[in-house]
């Protein structure tokens, strides 16, 4: 995936548990970002990030926590508050001249 | 805000051309993107074009943008089963936050053999 990896491919969430989505890069990009994609649905921003110790909230960031602490790393927390997490996640970091690449991806279900 | 939309759905058959287009509405837009998605992956930059350009074409892809009316088409030449995906359209912005890709809710190509 271009020097960016997302981990696990898949993830289980049991009600009321928290869970962390990794997303790691070493390209050196400062910007970093998740979205949410839903079935047959575009993609939702949930937080993004443009630098280290700096993030921002995007479009859906109720019931999601991040952290920037170093510039590689961007970890998604799924909290209890998200009510309805069961969904496919995307982590993505950005190249201005050519867009954004993406992570393969993680496919959150809770049981 | 930038907003991007896309038709829902396309199919065509094997061997045909398919044109998928997009329009948007930031007329400051800088550079357009289409991105494939296959199924459980995540999305694959196909190609992009630099906003004071007309047309660029890249092997069997051929994008035409037209900036006046803010519409983006992407055209992929002799269709294959293999390109059956979604197709994501993205505009790139720049605003307080910094630069800032905006997609539509992509568009699903259906290959028919």
């Amino acid at each position: 995936d271009g020097g960016i990896t997302q981990s696990p491919k898949y993830l289980f969430r049991k009600e009321g548990q928290n869970v962390t989505l990794s997303c790691e890069q070493n390209l050196n990009h400062d910007a970093m970002y998740w979205y949410r994609q839903d079935p047959g649905q575009g993609l939702r921003l949930i937080y993004y990030s443009q630098i280290v110790n700096d993030f921002q909230k995007g479009d859906i960031a109720e019931g999601y926590s991040v952290s920037r602490e170093k510039k590689e790393s961007f970890p998604l927390t799924v909290t209890s508050a998200q009510k309805n997490p069961t969904a496919f996640y995307l982590c993505a970091i950005s190249d201005t001249f050519r867009g954004y690449t993406f992570g393969s991806g993680t496919r959150l279900t809770v049981v | 805000g930038e907003d991007v939309e896309q038709s829902l759905f396309l199919s065509v058959r094997e061997g045909d051309s398919s044109v998928i287009n997009c329009t948007y509405t930031d007329s400051s837009s800088t550079y357009l993107y289409w991105y494939k998605q296959e199924p459980g992956a995540g999305l694959q930059l196909l190609t992009y074009i630099f906003s004071n350009m007309d047309m660029k074409q890249d092997q069997r892809l051929t994008v035409l943008l037209n900036k006046k009316d803010k519409h983006l088409s992407l055209r992929i030449a002799d269709t294959q089963t293999g390109d059956s995906a979604i197709y994501f359209c993205a505009s790139l912005t720049n605003n307080n936050a910094g630069n800032m890709l905006t997609f539509g809710g992509g568009t699903r190509l259906m290959v028919k053999p």
